[in-house]
């Protein structure tokens, strides 16, 4: 089974600003997912990293894939409030179909 | 396309009663999950069809639960003996065969008294 750690777990931050979210996973995975989720909300989709190396980026939100490290990250660049929310990343084990989610980042964005 | 619906939104129920929860997932897609979260945590793995076949089931999925796919189309989960752990938001996503994104729902919360 897939493994996946994220952290940190939570995250105060001030408008502007820069961070990184960080996601290890334990083996061999061929997908790595980053999700969004409000509160009482569903799971928003991010991204879709596919191949090692792989970079995406989205307004202030960029996340990249090293699969030889095993480890994604998220990229947040000049936070502004509306980015506050729960991040999950979420892997696939090569052989299997489940999704397995880490434990996600909660993430406060202040003035 | 109206995205992936599920019923009910809210379920509350005594100790030991049996519920049932349906999804209804984007029409061509023919990937479907179901998921469990509770507060605080990341969604968890219960089990996966693709058409009407269950592929996968969570090895932490107790025998009182039981899924569906009857069709290829909607599913239902079913949750016999209701004990409180079970008390938690209980979610769907379905993806195509060529596309990777999962869609989720907006899920089944349930509370068991």
């Amino acid at each position: 089974e897939l493994k996946v750690e994220q952290n940190p777990l939570f995250l105060s931050m001030q408008e502007g600003k820069n961070y990184t979210i960080y996601c290890n996973y334990s083996t061999t995975s061929d997908r790595l997912y980053w999700y969004r989720q409000d509160p009482g909300k569903s799971l928003e989709s991010l991204f879709v990293l596919l191949s090692n190396g792989a970079v995406k980026q989205e307004g202030r939100l960029m996340a990249s894939l090293d699969t030889k490290a095993r480890l994604s990250t998220l990229h947040i660049t000049a936070a502004v409030h509306d980015l506050s929310a729960t991040y999950f990343c979420a892997g696939r084990y090569t052989s299997g179909y489940a999704l397995n989610f880490g434990k996600g980042t909660s993430l406060l964005v202040t003035p | 396309d109206t995205g992936v619906s599920q019923d009910p939104r809210h379920k509350i129920t005594k100790r030991g009663q049996n519920v049932t929860f349906r999804c209804d997932p984007i029409s061509e897609h023919n990937r479907l999950y179901w998921y469990r979260q509770t507060l605080g945590q990341g969604p968890e793995f219960l089990t996966y069809f693709q058409n009407e076949a269950q592929l996968e089931k969570s090895r932490l999925l107790s025998d009182r639960f039981s899924a569906e796919r009857p069709k290829g189309s909607f599913s239902t989960l079913e949750i016999q003996r209701t004990e409180q752990g079970d008390s938690a938001m209980y979610l769907c996503a379905s993806r195509s065969g060529t596309d990777n994104v999962l869609t989720f729902g907006a899920g089944s919360r349930l509370t068991v008294l």
